[in-house]
Order: C-alpha cells, then sequence, then structure tokens
C-alpha cells in the first residue's frame, strides 16, 4: 500500500524562486527521506530525517518533519534550472526492511 | 566506480519471451531491493533481500522470479513476457541498522523494458 504522499504533484517555478513540496504519511515510522530523479535516471538520496528530529538542513535543502501530523516538507532555496527533476519521499516503517515511495512530485525550475 | 550498477540499460523483447535483468552493488550493503517505475512514475516495491534472504515479496506475478547468489547481487528473472510488465526496473541497496532501520538507498540507473 502507498505510504507517502507529496503534493502539489507539479510544480513550475521561476529560476531563483524557493520551491516547497510536501509530503504526508499514514504510518508511523523510523525515517523519512527525500530523494530526486532527473528525467531517464535513477533516483538520487537528498536527504534522511528521523523521527526524533525536526528540521534537517543540507546545502540549499531544509526539510521538516511533523510526526503528529504525519508530514514532512523539502524546501529547495534559491532554485536553479538544474534543480528541475521529480522529487520522491520515501518512508521506512521499519517492518521488513521496506521504504515505500510516494507518487512524486515534477518540479519545473524556468531559466 | 558505480555503486549500483544494473544491465542491461534498454530490453525490448517479444511477449512470451523469458528475460533476467542483473544488478551488483559495491557498497557492501546487506539489502537489496528491486522496484518497478510505471509510466506515470509511481515507484513500487517489487521484492527484498537481506543477506541473501528474501524478506519482502509483494504481490507480484510469480513469473517474477529474484535470484541473489551472494549479498553484492540481486538478479531478476522474468518469465513468459506480458505487454503490462513495460515498465521501468530499478535496483538498489541499503544498509539496514540494528533496529532494522533503513539508511539511504542508492539506485541503480534502471533498466527499462519495453515488450511488444
Amino acid at each position: 500500500s502507498q505510504q507517502g504522499e507529496e503534493d502539489p504533484q507539479a510544480l513550475s517555478i521561476q529560476e531563483g524562486e524557493n520551491a516547497t513540496m510536501n509530503c504526508s504519511y499514514k504510518t508511523s515510522i523510523n525515517n523519512l527521506q527525500w530523494y530526486r530523479q532527473n528525467s531517464g535516471r535513477g533516483l538520487v538520496h537528498l536527504i534522511l530525517i528521523r523521527s526524533n528530529e525536526r528540521e534537517k538542513h543540507s546545502g540549499r535543502l531544509r526539510v521538516t518533519l511533523d510526526t503528529s501530523k504525519k508530514s514532512s516538507s523539502l524546501l529547495i532555496t534559491a532554485s536553479r534550472a538544474a534543480d528541475t527533476a521529480s522529487y520522491f519521499c520515501a518512508t521506512d516503517a521499519g517492518a521488513n526492511s521496506k521504504l515505500t515511495f510516494g507518487k512524486g512530485i515534477t518540479l519545473s525550475v524556468r531559466p | 566506480d558505480t555503486a549500483v550498477s544494473q544491465t542491461p540499460k534498454y530490453l525490448v523483447t517479444q511477449m512470451g519471451n523469458d528475460k533476467s535483468i542483473k544488478c551488483e552493488q559495491n557498497l557492501g550493503h546487506d539489502t537489496m531491493y528491486w522496484y518497478k517505475q510505471d509510466s506515470k512514475k509511481f515507484l513500487k516495491i517489487m521484492f527484498s533481500y537481506n543477506n541473501k534472504e528474501l524478506i519482502i515479496n509483494e504481490t507480484v506475478p510469480n513469473r517474477f522470479s529474484p535470484k541473489s547468489p551472494d549479498k553484492a547481487h540481486l538478479n531478476l528473472h522474468i518469465n513468459s513476457l506480458e505487454l503490462g510488465d513495460s515498465a521501468v526496473y530499478f535496483c538498489a541497496s541499503s544498509q539496514v541498522r540494528s533496529r532494522r532501520e533503513n539508511t539511504e538507498a542508492f539506485f541503480g540507473q534502471g533498466t527499462r523494458l519495453t515488450v511488444v
């Protein structure tokens, strides 16, 4: 069954703007991860946030986690055309070593 | 060196054929996965192996059979291919922590399977 649900499904912004993507999930988790997928390529891990963490930063990325609302957000600041990709959240619920992915968000950054 | 490599990258075959996709990881991870990504980019787990042992077997037709000869390899064999099997198949690996928590997963480049 699907765990993560991202929104919006598609996002188009101008270069230099910030992009915010949201993910909601249904069950308790060990951690939540965000991945990027460029067209025709495999997924690349961006950042992992554990259930006991509320916020994490990595370069231009900022991830928040609200376990009470079962939601996470990924903020990309000062977006670049190269950030154009699909972004997925994935949850690790700890059961049977399973990472469950959402449907993904397509981000387009216009130069 | 590529961390997770899968071959072939493209596979075009006729209905009814049997085909295999190979995957190897050089990261020393103990867990490997096969995912299927459909045309809408939805990524669904198919199988997971931990130290050569099958851990997850989602609702996948038994025409799909994973084989793990050692913990660095997880191959996927598909019998009697059907049109609906057309998709991109991704191999991935990760290291499971002591509490059975997954760390980051590393993905291969994908195998685009087209059944005609």
